[in-house]
């Protein structure tokens, strides 16, 4: 099973500062089909999971162009340019090319 | 607007069994894969389970196998969990999803499973 490994765990902020989250993968997730089905969710206190970023950098739509992905085979971020204050929750990397699918363990955001 | 409203959430015993569900509306529900995810109290998210869109495929996350089933009535836009041998650690707020793109794009509010005595 593919383990999706997230730093740091927790995030504390400066708003209006720029932030990234690692996501690291124990194995490529590269499909055969040649895509990378890696993917990012928000999910703010007390809501349900949003998802953010697909197949490392497509953003869904509504999504500020501040958060930003990238990366490949293994190796993945999350940036956010400008951190402000809605952005507060936990975000997940999630991969969705190998079975079982699996989530980072999340990174706690929050403002200092 | 599309909306993902489960239901059927509550309390059982350790051994016991609950079926929970996820009406879908706004969306072509058919056309999509659907998932269950879930998150036991201050944890992480976990996925569960998918189902194709015939309802001819299923995958299932090792832990569940074998109690958990997935299933999907697409004349009533629903999805289904039924969950039987019910643990203590399968505690946890249930989520549907609707796949967009190879991942949850569409997620429910969720419905709290509790398995104590």
């Amino acid at each position: 099973d593919v383990v999706m490994t997230q730093s740091p765990i927790s995030l504390p902020v400066t708003l209006g500062q720029p932030v990234s989250i690692s996501c690291r993968s124990s194995q490529s997730l590269v499909h055969s089909s040649g895509n990378t089905y890696l993917n990012w969710f928000q999910q703010r206190p007390g809501q349900s999971p949003r998802r953010l970023i697909y197949k490392v950098s497509y953003w869904d739509s509504g999504v500020p162009d501040r958060f930003s992905g990238s990366g490949s085979g293994s190796d993945f971020t999350l940036k956010i340019s400008r951190v402000e204050a809605e952005d507060v929750g936990v975000y997940y990397c999630m991969q969705s090319t190998h079975w079982p699918y699996s989530f980072g363990q999340g990174t706690k955001l929050e403002i200092k | 607007e599309v909306q993902l409203v489960e239901s059927g959430g509550g309390l059982v015993q350790p051994g016991g069994s609950l079926r929970i569900s996820c009406a879908a509306a706004g969306f072509t529900f058919s056309s999509y894969w659907m998932t269950w995810v879930r998150q036991a109290p201050g944890k992480g998210l976990e996925w569960v389970a998918n189902i194709k869109q015939d309802g001819s495929d299923k995958v299932y996350v090792d832990s569940v196998k074998g109690r958990f089933t997935v299933s999907r009535d697409n004349a009533k836009n629903s999805l289904f969990l039924q969950m039987n041998s019910l643990r203590v650690e399968d505690t946890a707020v249930y989520y549907c999803a609707a796949y967009s793109s190879s991942a949850p794009s569409y997620w429910g509010q969720g419905t709290l499973v509790t398995v104590s005595s």
